[in-house]
């Protein structure tokens, strides 16, 4: 079935720092990817999206590519405000006899320090 | 606003008394869906709703129940809670659950059982 792998966390950074969060999968077919944020005390929201191989997907500074060689979505972002410190899933779109089957990863804890 | 509203937010029962955790979503969703999240383990899905009448498992479903008899609400019944049903719910909706479409989320119940 299908699998998503984030890195562990919490991932402490100062404010301004270079962030990285590291997400593979496994999948059939070329599902669509997400990264979600997860701010405390509040349910998740779309950050960011890609929908087929080499798509990039940007919002609020962060990115993601697509890579289906390497079958990753890194989740990139140049310079980390306090304001970032949230929970962040990557996730899959699948879908398995017409029904539509997300996969999440287990989230990591991005916390930014002044 | 288009929104995903859960109720309670936040409840705290015994063993065994049957409970309700509604939730309603105002965007015309035909895709809904319920799921868990605790400590290391991320989001797991309990069941989801590809349309009104249409419900299936999702990776955790024992001990729940759901129904959908109409497009906007999907409540999640806990006919005899046990302790390890403890744990951060959350509802979520999409357009028509197919896997190029994110997922809009409510902001959580907390439930603990005693």
């Amino acid at each position: 079935g299908n699998s998503v792998t984030q890195m562990e966390g919490p991932v402490t950074l100062s404010e301004e720092a270079f962030l990285t969060i590291n997400c593979t999968y496994t999948a059939t077919g070329y599902p669509s990817l997400f990264w979600y944020v997860q701010y405390p005390g509040e349910g998740l929201q779309l950050l960011l999206k890609a929908t087929k191989a080499d798509d990039k997907g940007s919002n609020k500074g962060f990115e993601a590519t697509y890579r289906k060689e390497t079958t990753s979505f890194h989740l990139e972002k140049g310079s980390v405000q306090v304001s970032d410190s949230a929970v962040y899933f990557c996730a899959l779109g699948g879908s398995s006899g017409g029904s539509y089957i997300p996969t999440f990863g287990r989230g990591t804890s991005l916390i930014v320090h002044p | 606003e288009a929104q995903v509203t859960q109720n309670p937010r936040y409840l705290i029962t015994v063993t065994g008394k049957k409970l309700t955790v509604t939730c309603s979503q105002n965007m015309n969703h035909e895709y809904m869906s319920w799921y868990r999240q605790d400590p290391g383990l991320g989001l797991r899905q309990i069941y989801y709703s590809m349309n009104v009448e249409v419900t299936d498992k999702g990776d955790v479903p024992e001990g729940y129940k759901v129904s959908r008899k109409e497009k906007r609400n999907f409540p999640l019944i806990l006919e005899s809670p046990s302790p390890n049903q403890t744990s951060l719910y959350f509802c979520a909706s999409s357009p028509q659950g197919q896997g190029n479409q994110p997922q809009h989320f409510g902001d959580g119940t907390r439930l603990s059982i005693l």
